[in-house]
């Protein structure tokens, strides 16, 4: 079973409408949660991250975290074309290499590919 | 936007050839780290390093090899280039464990 779960979709919608991305994850270490952006044929870029349960907010962006159920979600409200995109979400916790030295290790769910329609 | 370079952007090369993917961040970043994607799948880490003189592999098993020599490089070399070398290779820095910042990628393709 893998530590990160997303639904790849891929997934299309009209302009203007509510999308929501979800992941589900096993790893009870995990403490941070990204959400990170792919166009097609450049590197993730960086939405958004949080920490603890609960809701962030940034523009038409809302990251969403449930500790308990080890759940997490993006919602983009009154979505354009230009995100039409590969969402990833990533989550991270400290790990240790053979010498001792720790490090953020992050571990990517598989993308869902979004389209947005005009 | 994060500033990370990686060159070239894509590559065609023969089997048997020596490679070498160039990665430079100007952020001062003590880590950072190279990832593999393959098209519909996850990113999957590859190498990493938290500093100068430091490289650890990654979770995937790579023939690949890096070096650390100065803090705003982190190149990537293949010794002999084969078609499974194939695929996109991502490179990345971050000063805190919840933030990494990729560059653009490198596209590889080995005939």
């Amino acid at each position: 079973q893998k530590e990160v779960e997303q639904d790849p979709g891929p997934l299309s919608v009209p302009e203007g409408a509510i999308v929501s991305l979800n992941c589900t994850y096993s790893n009870s270490a995990f403490q941070y949660f990204m959400w990170y952006r792919q166009y097609s044929r450049k590197g993730p870029e960086l939405l958004m991250y949080t920490y603890s349960s609960g809701n962030k907010e940034d523009g038409r962006f809302t990251a969403q975290v449930d500790k308990s159920s080890k759940y997490i979600s993006l919602f983009i409200r009154d979505s354009q074309p230009s995100d039409s995109a590969t969402y990833l979400c990533a989550m991270s916790l400290i790990a240790a290499n053979a010498g001792g030295t720790s490090y953020g290790k992050l571990t990517f769910g598989q993308g869902t590919i979004l389209t947005v329609h005009p | 936007e994060a500033d990370i370079y990686q060159t070239p952007r894509y590559l065609v090369i023969g089997t048997g050839k020596k490679i070498t993917l160039e990665c430079s961040q100007t952020m001062g970043h003590d880590k950072m780290y190279w990832y593999q994607q393959d098209p519909g799948m996850e990113l999957h880490l590859i190498h990493y390093s938290y500093g100068v003189n430091s490289t650890e592999k990654g979770d995937l098993s790579s023939e690949s090899t890096v070096s650390r020599i100065r803090t705003e490089h982190f190149p990537l070399t293949l010794e002999s280039a084969r078609p499974s070398h194939t695929s996109q290779y991502l490179c990345a820095s971050s000063a805190h464990q919840e933030t990494q910042y990729f560059g653009p990628g490198t596209r590889l393709l080995v005939l």
